[in-house]
């Protein structure tokens, strides 16, 4: 499977403290995006981070790249009980320029204690 | 931001029939569109990329007469579930490209199907 994998699958934590997800893929890439899914609803992008880049900020969301081992974190600042959801990594292979074919990868399941 | 609308959100029906989703971009033209397949608490998996005005590109193992797409203008795509069974059931989603927006997804709120 190409699908990439994220760790840990599953993560609680109190309310305010800050939350990291892990994902790791198998390919060379364009760039790594990461998707937020409230529970039986369609996704939302958070945040693209190019293959050139190894770090970028939007507002809590820090993301960070490492082509070298093929993995990518998300880090989410003073979590909010509003931050539950899934959040999923999703990378653009390099051999689809253009078309933006995404493989999502396994997700980590977020629940935030108020 | 732009907005993609999937309807229905839900839908139950017999084993048997067949069951149209539509994915619409309504402020934007989507050269591509995608449609997954998502089970519980699992995560997204392609089954097709739908392109305007040309044949949908089918994964492996994605029975393209069983799951049949048409992309017949920039703003709308649809899935036809036919003879629908119940290990049909799943949540689909869709989600479109648009070039002029960097290369994110839009994706739209997806559509719980239930095959009796």
């Amino acid at each position: 499977s190409q699908q990439g994998e994220e760790d840990p699958q599953a993560l609680s934590i109190q309310e305010g403290e800050n939350a990291t997800m892990n994902c790791s893929y198998k390919t060379s890439i364009n760039n790594l995006q990461w998707y937020r899914q409230n529970s039986g609803r369609g996704l939302v992008h958070l945040i693209l981070i190019r293959s050139n880049e190894r770090e970028k900020h939007s507002g809590r969301l820090r993301v960070t790249l490492d082509t070298s081992k093929k993995s990518s974190s998300l880090l989410i600042t003073a979590s909010r009980a509003a931050d539950t959801a899934s959040y999923f990594c999703a990378t653009a292979d390099i051999s689809n320029f253009g078309n933006e074919k995404l493989t999502f990868g396994t997700g980590t399941r977020l629940t935030i204690i108020p | 931001g732009a907005v993609v609308s999937q309807h229905p959100s839900w839908v139950i029906c017999k084993s048997g029939t067949s069951v149209k989703i539509e994915c619409r971009s309504l402020d934007f033209q989507a050269t591509t569109m995608f449609w997954y397949r998502q089970f519980p608490k699992q995560s997204l998996m392609l089954m097709a990329t739908s392109n305007e005005g040309s044949k949908a590109t089918y994964e492996q193992g994605v029975e393209k007469d069983k799951f049949l797409i048409n992309h017949a203008s920039l703003t709308l795509s649809t899935l036809t579930v036919t003879s629908a069974h119940p290990e049909d059931s799943s949540f689909y989603i869709c989600s479109a490209f648009d070039r002029r927006r960097d290369e994110k997804l839009f994706f739209g709120s997806g559509t719980q199907l239930s095959v009796l």
